[in-house]
């Protein structure tokens, strides 16, 4: 069964103190995997998409990668605006394109 | 552009009411979706569409049920509502281009007592 974890579930940072989220698939013929972005009390909004291992991806304070087994969402120097919860998602592709996510992991960055 | 607009916000409804969720999209997406939300679990797929008058089950169906008559809307009918069905509802679509992007709506938050 195709399936997405995510961990932590919960993470508490300082301002300006780099980690990274983990996300760990076992997604038939991966074709996708998503990371989204979601704040509270609104739907997710897209960050990257990943298509092979071995490829990242940047944006801002963020940097996504992608190994056979799994996905990394860095966070370098965090601000307090990068307060939220962060939604991985994969897809083995097909002509649905249906996505399996996450639980998310939901990350507070204190000033 | 409004992108995916979702209504109502809110909802309460009584065990045995039955009510429509709405989602219209501008964006001239084939592919539309619907989700559920509830804590501790990832969004879990009740029903999805292709096209106007192609919808299909996804992994979560029972107690809904869908229509497509235009490429712009997609609601979400749920019958004899039941506390179950407390969750936080999304609406979502995409153009059908492989591996493309969803784009949500902001939700619906509704409660069965």
């Amino acid at each position: 069964e195709d399936q997405v974890t995510q961990s932590p579930e919960a993470l508490r940072l300082q301002e300006g103190e780099s980690s990274s989220l983990n996300c760990s698939y076992t997604v038939s013929g991966l074709r996708g995997l998503f990371w989204y972005r979601q704040d509270p009390g609104k739907g997710p909004e897209f960050l990257f998409t990943l298509y092979s291992a071995g490829e990242e991806k940047e944006k801002e304070r963020l940097k996504a990668t992608l190994t056979k087994k799994e996905s990394f969402l860095h966070i370098t120097a965090p601000k307090p605006e990068d307060s939220a919860t962060y939604l991985c998602a994969g897809t083995g592709g097909g002509a649905t394109n249906k996505l399996i996510f996450g639980t998310g992991t939901l990350l507070a960055v204190q000033p | 552009n409004a992108g995916v607009t979702q209504t109502p916000k809110f909802r309460i409804l009584k065990i045995g009411q039955s009510m429509t969720l709405q989602c219209t999209q501008d964006m001239n997406h084939n592919y539309m979706y619907w989700y559920r939300q509830d804590p501790g679990m990832g969004l879990k797929l009740i029903y999805y569409s292709v096209g106007a008058g192609i919808t299909d089950k996804g992994e979560v169906p029972n107690g809904y049920n869908v229509s497509r008559s235009t490429t712009e809307d997609f609601p979400l009918r749920l019958e004899l509502a039941a506390p179950s069905q407390t969750s936080v509802y999304f609406c979502a679509s995409r153009t059908g281009t492989t591996n493309e992007k969803l784009f949500f709506g902001s939700g619906t938050q509704l409660s069965v007592l």
